[in-house]
């Protein structure tokens, strides 16, 4: 199994550009995660899922939006990245039944100038 | 901001030592867990604490949590070069989320 995966793991972009990430778990969770991490901050939560077809916000939504079209995978957008974007984004998934102890993917490093 | 609070946020000892590292959040919890995660990679859990138990080992690891002072801690004894990385604690409130720590940051050095 390769448990969590991430695509890309680098990218660059320029200011007022969009992009998609790609979590994909083969462990057939329900719940999926994205979090961002930045220096001194722990990791904070963006946004999640608890079934295909479901989204809500976590404590850092503004400038992102997710789709679960597939129990599988979970894609975070950024419609417009800004500077503040920069961070290493993560992907985590758990089972529904508890204790919900979560399975992350390697991280996508994104630098937006 | 809802992230708990760890202790200290940088470490550093010998290989051999004990390290222990602490932990506070701020809510009521369903159970606490802590992760660690090696340079440049995702967390990797290490192991989970209900919140109607003190105390639980795993190999060299051992959790006590104190729901009175909403406090939890780590400690890793015998550690080794291999050890050094981030630890995070992340207590689960409920609903399936998991609030993180800001993570110690453990050297050993050998």
């Amino acid at each position: 199994n390769a448990g969590v995966t991430q695509t890309p793991k680098f990218r660059v972009l320029k200011t007022g550009q969009s992009m998609t990430l790609l979590c994909a778990q083969d462990m057939n969770h329900e719940y999926m995660y994205w979090y961002r991490q930045d220096p001194g901050m722990g990791l904070r939560l963006i946004h999640y899922s608890v079934g295909e077809g479901t989204t809500a916000k976590g404590e850092v939504p503004d400038g992102y939006n997710v789709s679960r079209l597939k129990k599988q995978n979970f894609l975070l957008g950024l419609e417009s990245a800004a500077p503040s974007q920069t961070s290493v984004y993560f992907c985590a998934s758990s089972s529904s039944g508890g204790p919900y102890e979560q399975y992350f993917g390697p991280g996508t490093r994104l630098t937006v100038t | 901001s809802q992230q708990g609070e760890e202790d200290p946020q940088a470490l550093s000892i010998q290989e051999g030592e004990n390290a222990t590292m602490n932990c506070s959040y701020k809510t009521s919890i369903n159970n606490l867990q802590w992760y660690r995660q090696n340079s440049g990679r995702g967390l990797v859990h290490l192991i989970l604490i209900r919140s109607n138990e003190r105390e639980k080992h795993s190999g060299r690891l051992r959790v006590t949590l104190d729901t009175s002072k909403k406090s939890s801690s780590l400690l890793i004894t015998a550690s080794r070069a291999a050890d050094t990385a981030s630890y995070f604690c992340a207590s689960h409130q409920g609903g399936g989320k998991l609030i993180f720590g800001q993570g110690t940051e453990l050297s050993v050095k050998p």
